[in-house]
């Protein structure tokens, strides 16, 4: 079946530096990735909607400068947040999609910047 | 636009008791519904998916939905509780086509007790 890598699966950074997370659909291409945030034990909230080799679309009130969201190719996008601050800290979750397919997820990254 | 309301956000039964686990929907068109699940520090698994045809949907680990038009609601049920299903349920809702975004109802912690 469809499987998408996340990684890190956690990390831990210092307030003020960036961090970059990865979303790689392994076994098939995907046309479309997805961005999600999610906070402790609250539903999964769209960050942004990125298509390879386009800019990504943001949900309204999303900081396109602090959250950058690169799909250079069919098989990887990458979110970096940058400059981070403590209240990004958050679970952030990526999933991917292929043509005429349905959404697979990937496992989270945990974000705590300290 | 689309929304999703889960009946209960937190719904505990015994290993061996019928697991219900409620959803409802809003939408202006024939909607697309999914049920996933999700693990502590985990992503999304999809459980069942309904799109078009047969109302009643089978999905994985015993897991099972009906589409009711006439309730608006995509209800999971299982007959039988596993201590391995205590995890968190989301419903989600879209409208289908090429770029459609899921809605996410808030989810429902399901727990199991011996």
């Amino acid at each position: 079946g469809a499987v998408v890598s996340q990684h890190p699966s956690w990390v831990i950074c210092k307030s003020g530096t960036s961090v970059k997370i990865e979303c790689r659909s392994l076994d098939f291409q995907a046309t479309t990735m997805f961005w999600y945030r999610q906070f402790p034990k609250q539903s999964l909230m769209l960050m942004a909607t990125s298509n390879e080799g386009s800019k990504a679309t943001y949900e309204q009130g999303v900081e396109k400068d602090k959250f950058l969201i690169n799909h250079a190719s069919l098989t990887l996008s990458t979110l970096t947040v940058t400059s981070a601050h403590p209240e990004d800290s958050s679970f952030y979750i990526c999933s991917a999609r292929a043509i005429e397919g349905f959404d697979t997820f990937g496992s989270g990254t945990r974000l705590t910047v300290v | 636009a689309q929304s999703v309301t889960q009946l209960g956000s937190h719904v505990s039964v015994s290993e061996g008791a019928l697991v219900l686990l409620r959803c409802n929907y809003s939408s202006s068109v024939p909607p697309y519904l999914f049920w996933y699940v999700q693990y502590p520090n985990q992503g999304l698994q999809l459980l069942l998916k309904y799109t078009t045809g047969a109302t009643l949907v089978k999905g994985i680990n015993g897991f099972e939905a009906e589409f009711k038009k006439s309730e608006t609601s995509f209800h999971l049920t299982k007959p039988s509780a596993h201590m391995s299903d205590a995890a968190e349920y989301f419903c989600a809702v879209t409208r289908g086509g090429s770029n459609y975004k899921l809605t996410f109802g808030k989810g429902t912690l399901l727990t199991v007790n011996p």
